[in-house]
Formats: C-alpha cells, structure tokens, sequence
C-alpha cells in the first residue's frame, strides 16, 4: 500500500502482559517516529528514527517502552508489564527524510484492563 | 528543548464566521513549524507547513498561518468557516532539520451549521 500500516488497529490486554505494536512506514521514508495519543488529549512523542542514526528515545515514558527499527522499514514498539495508563491510541508516522512532513498511520488503540 | 502551546482548548462557531487558532512554541533556533488536522474517523494530515521565506503560509481548503518570529507564533486562519471544518487541529514544531517533532495538545473545532 502506499500509506504508513499500523497493526494490530485494536489490542486488548491484561495488566501486566508484554504488548509489541508494527508500524510498516512508507517505502524509502527514512524518518520514522512513535507517539502517544490518550483519550482527550494531544500527540506525545515516544522515539524518533532517523537514518541510521541513534534513535532519540528522549520520549519514552519508563524502561518498560522499547522500539525498535531494522533499517529504513519495519519499527516495533514494545510496552512490558502494561499498566492501565497505558492505555491509549499509539501513532507511528514516517517521512522521507527528517525534513520533510508526516505521514501518519492511523494508529492502534491499546486498552489495558 | 521545543515545546508548543495551544491555548484554545476547544472552539465553537458558527458557519461563515473568522477563525484564528493561537499557537506558541518555545525555541531559541531554527524552526520549521506545521499545522495538521485531524478530520473525524481519519487519520492526522498536513495543513500547511512553514520552512522559510515569506512568513505568510497558504494551505489547503482556504487555511493560512503566519509565522512571527518576535511573538514565537505561528497562528492558524480561516476567514470563513465551514462545517466540514470539524476537525481537531494540531501546531507541531521541528527545532531543526535532524530532530524529533513535537506537537501541541490539539484544538477541538466545533463549526455549528
């Protein structure tokens, strides 16, 4: 396809289970970035990757969120241990380098009972 | 680090009236600065963007911005609302070519028909 692909749309989980979110960006993006968008409220930035440059992780809100990117594709996002203020909508958007504008997928929704 | 301010939290109007979203943002350099709306059920997407030159920036669907550098503002305009305007709208701000986009809490756009 040609937009950014976010799987799964929705995911469900117990406290305390491991979650891994996909974000497929769009070919040739170089510029990959993770937020957070709960209930209500704006975008909070997780991670950015650039290249093959070290990933600014400035965002992450605990050691239990990780991301990974392999080369200029595929990102995961992986939330250990989830917690109910996890919960919330978890957008990854591209570009096609780091100056150019997003592409936003349309996200996941994580709910943590 | 960048940071962006919205101040208007939630906007109600009337159809044909004068819009003006507010928004600040915090940064002692270079910015590229970006609105993006996201219409119902969608998914975000870029108003206008302002890189450099004339300070005065026309969008799509009739929306414009103006960056002012002294007031560290880049307002968003509309003389004329439509309902289809319904939208939540977000000011992002990049502090330099290489790094991460921040964006501001959102602006819930109510256009009363």
């Amino acid at each position: 396809g040609a937009g950014v692909s976010q799987s799964p749309s929705n995911k469900v989980t117990e406290k305390g289970k491991d979650v891994e979110l996909r974000c497929d960006p769009i070919s040739g993006h170089t510029a990959l970035y993770w937020y957070r968008q709960r209930l209500g409220q704006g975008l909070e930035f997780l991670i950015y990757f650039q290249g093959n440059s070290a990933p600014d992780k400035s965002g992450l809100p605990s050691d239990r969120f990780s991301a990974e990117r392999t080369g200029e594709s595929v990102s995961t996002l992986t939330i250990q241990r989830t917690q109910q203020e996890d919960s919330a909508v978890y957008l990854c958007a591209s570009s096609l380098d780091g100056g150019s504008p997003l592409h936003f997928g349309n996200g996941t929704r994580l709910t943590v009972t | 680090a960048q940071s962006v301010s919205q101040h208007n939290h939630h906007v109600i109007l009337s159809e044909a009236a004068s819009l003006e979203l507010g928004c600040n943002y915090s940064y002692g350099g270079t910015v590229n600065l970006f609105w993006y709306v996201q219409y119902p059920g969608q998914h975000l997407q870029l108003l206008l963007k302002y890189f450099s030159g004339d300070p005065l920036v026309k969008g799509i669907k009739g929306f414009e911005a103006e960056f002012i550098k002294s007031k560290f503002s880049f307002n968003l305009r509309k003389p004329s609302v439509q309902w289809s305007d319904t939208a939540e709208y977000f000011c992002a701000v990049r502090g330099s070519s290489a790094s991460k986009i921040i964006f501001g809490s959102g602006t819930r756009l109510s256009i009363r028909p």
